[in-house]
């Protein structure tokens, strides 16, 4: 099945500082890649997501890249705010056969933005 | 147009009770799928329900059992529950057709096991 590798655990930046969260998977077959950030005791909230047919994806000051050469796709965040402080996840959806809408999530980076 | 919602949002069970958790997909949404996550872990797939039936199935033990019914909404079932079932646990909703479709989860339910 597919195995999500997701680094760095944490992350300490500077308010203003960029932020990058980098995710590996396994299987090839994946073309669906979302991010999700996790608040204190809350749900799971999508931020930005890809789609194996493109290469990057931008919403403001979030960006995601996917390389499905390499298996890998990478969160971007631009000038941070004390409020992008969460739990961040990557996740892969396999495809093909019944695997639809099965995710599979990275083990998270906890970002803190200091002001 | 309601999102994905969940109920109870907390409760609380002792070793061996069972434990029943509801949710309902978005509207327009077939296609529910429950996930565990435990305190500083990302989410675990349980199981995914389409059509009544269950589709996809995680590692997880036979004491986890789930159900759908024909609005789609689901339910998940634990028995025999042990300390380490205490969760976060998530329900996730999507269309079945296609892959790729964004996939909203619920606001989650709280189970503590003592």
């Amino acid at each position: 099945g597919e195995n999500v590798e997701q680094h760095p655990s944490t992350l300490s930046v500077q308010e203003g500082d960029s932020a990058v969260i980098k995710c590996t998977y396994s299987d090839s077959a994946s073309n669906y890649f979302p991010w999700y950030k996790q608040e204190l005791g809350k749900r799971p909230q999508l931020i930005i997501d890809i789609r194996s047919n493109v290469g990057e994806k931008k919403d403001q000051r979030i960006a995601v890249t996917l390389n499905k050469t390499a298996k890998h796709f990478s969160l971007h965040i631009t000038e941070t705010q004390p409020e992008d402080s969460a739990v961040y996840f990557c996740a892969a959806e396999s495809a093909g056969g019944t695997s639809y809408g099965k995710l599979t999530f990275g083990q998270g980076t906890i970002l803190t933005v200091h002001p | 147009d309601a999102g994905v919602t969940q109920s109870p949002t907390h409760l609380i069970k002792t070793r061996g009770q069972q434990v029943t958790l509801r949710c309902s997909p978005k509207s327009g949404h077939d296609t529910v799928s429950w996930y565990q996550q435990a305190l500083g872990q990302g989410p675990q797939f349980i199981f995914q329900y389409y059509e009544e039936e269950e589709r996809q199935r995680g590692n997880f033990p036979d004491r986890f059992s789930g159900h759908q019914f024909p609005n789609y909404s689901s339910e998940l079932n634990v028995n025999a529950l042990l300390l380490g079932d205490s969760a976060l646990y998530l329900c996730a909703s999507s269309p079945w057709v296609g892959s790729g479709n964004t996939i909203y989860f619920g606001e989650g339910s709280w189970l503590t096991v003592v």
